[in-house]
């Protein structure tokens, strides 16, 4: 079950430490993008990205940072800035950024943050 | 501003009932909707898409634009239709997804 991976599935940090998700795609998609899923508030997009080297802000990027320098990899960086940072995220992926495709979604990594 | 809105958290039926998941939308320009669903210990996947118009796993979605809704239908339920449905309105030329909450079906023996 390859396609989009992320690591790790569950993550434990102290408050004030700053945390990196990895997330890794080998469907040669263009468009990667990072959601937080919250019970009973749906996803909510984090960062997006629709070419190596460039990335926007989605709608919840306070307290976040992200790269891209290879195709492959978006990794987020959760801050201490970030004020609620124990969440569900989910990273996902889709052929080219239009609204028309498909994301593929990767498995998702909750981090409890203490 | 661009929304979606599943007006349900939780929609429990029995096996064999028809099932529709309600979905409302905002958005000015041409949509493109989807529903994604989440089955227990499964990963976020695409159902359907408005555009096309296909059928999966029974259930179907007609975009109405008029009433600016999206819902999703089947017309006898399973008990393996129990999961997590988000509804998404995808923004044009980014790629951005916006979700509703999510209902959870629940299909009772």
């Amino acid at each position: 079950d390859g396609g989009i991976t992320q690591s790790p599935k569950y993550l434990f940090r102290k408050e004030g430490q700053n945390v990196t998700l990895s997330c890794e795609q080998n469907l040669n998609h263009d468009a990667m993008y990072w959601y937080r899923q919250d019970p009973g508030q749906g996803l909510r997009l984090i960062y997006y990205s629709q070419i190596v080297n460039d990335f926007q802000k989605g709608d919840i990027a306070e307290g976040y940072s992200v790269s891209r320098e290879k195709k492959e990899s978006f990794p987020l960086t959760v801050t201490s800035a970030q004020k609620n940072p124990t969440a569900f995220y989910l990273c996902a992926s889709s052929i080219q950024a239009s609204g028309r495709y498909e994301q593929y979604f990767g498995p998702g990594t909750r981090l409890t943050v203490t | 501003a661009q929304r979606v809105t599943q007006p349900e958290k939780l929609l429990s039926v029995f096996k064999g009932a028809p099932v529709e998941l309600k979905c409302n939308y905002s958005y000015s320009g041409s949509p493109e909707l989807f529903w994604y669903v989440q089955y227990s210990r499964q990963r976020l996947q695409l159902l359907l898409r408005h555009i096309s118009r296909e059928s999966i796993k029974g259930f179907t979605a007609d975009l109405n634009k008029g009433e600016t809704s999206f819902h999703l239908k089947k017309p006898f339920a399973q008990e393996e239709d129990s999961a997590m449905y988000y509804c998404a309105l995808g923004s044009g030329n980014t790629g951005k997804l916006i979700f509703g909450q999510g209902t959870t079906l629940q299909v009772k023996p």
